[in-house]
């Protein structure tokens, strides 16, 4: 089976435009989740999808959405870019709701 | 609400030493416990984890992490040190009403020297 697959592996963008992300689960799986890694803060949770609905939200301002297809594909949304939003962008998948996920190689995230 | 601790941002063996990684946890509930691992420039890989079964847990790799709910900790070990477990690797802690939410410590560096 094919694992997560994120795309774009890496992106560059500058302060104030937005960036939309995808992520791909492991085919049969329902559930996604996303998570945000900086060297300063670690690994932090941003939300989690099933079956079209947001399960769970992390402490992020509005600035960052996100939503899950009908296929399960999911993609998050961050709009009005600042600095500090420059991070490795995790994705993970599992086959049901509140299940620990498999997670993809991440998209890397470079605002200047 | 629950966190987790990794004491030792770097850690350091000899190729053939053990491997001891320590995690320390807070929840007011029972928590299910994780680790992950990560290479350079790579996603988390699940190596292990605790759902209420068996204290001790064997995982991929050789590893094994043991739950000690009166330490609240949850150690991750390895026998004998290889080259290639040079890695970072992250302990989380998620409550079993939380779902997907994964709580994540900051993680240890390994480094293995021949």
């Amino acid at each position: 089976k094919a694992g997560v697959t994120q795309t774009p592996r890496y992106l560059i963008k500058t302060r104030g435009q937005q960036v939309t992300l995808s992520c791909s689960p492991i085919s049969g799986h329902r559930s996604v989740s996303w998570y945000q890694q900086t060297p300063g803060q670690g690994l932090q949770f941003l939300f989690e999808y099933f079956s079209e609905t947001q399960r769970n939200k992390g402490n992020f301002p509005g600035r960052f959405s996100g939503r899950q297809f009908s296929n399960s594909r999911s993609e998050m949304n961050v709009s009005t870019l600042e600095l500090g939003d420059s991070a490795l962008y995790l994705c993970a998948s599992s086959p049901q709701e509140g299940l620990v996920g498999y997670f993809g190689p991440g998209t890397r995230l470079t605002v200047l | 609400a629950q966190s987790v601790t990794q004491l030792g941002s770097h850690v350091s063996v000899s190729e053939g030493a053990l491997v001891l990684l320590r995690c320390n946890y807070s929840s007011s509930v029972p928590p299910y416990l994780f680790w992950y691992v990560q290479y350079p420039n790579q996603g988390l890989q699940l190596l292990l984890k605790y759902t209420s079964a068996a204290t001790l847990v064997k995982g991929i790799n050789g590893f094994e992490a043991e739950f000690k709910k009166s330490e609240t900790s949850f150690h991750l070990t390895k026998p004998s040190a290889h080259m290639s477990d040079a890695a970072e690797y992250f302990c989380a802690v998620s409550l079993y009403n939380q779902g997907g939410k994964l709580i994540f410590g900051q993680g240890t560096e390994l480094s293995v020297k021949p």
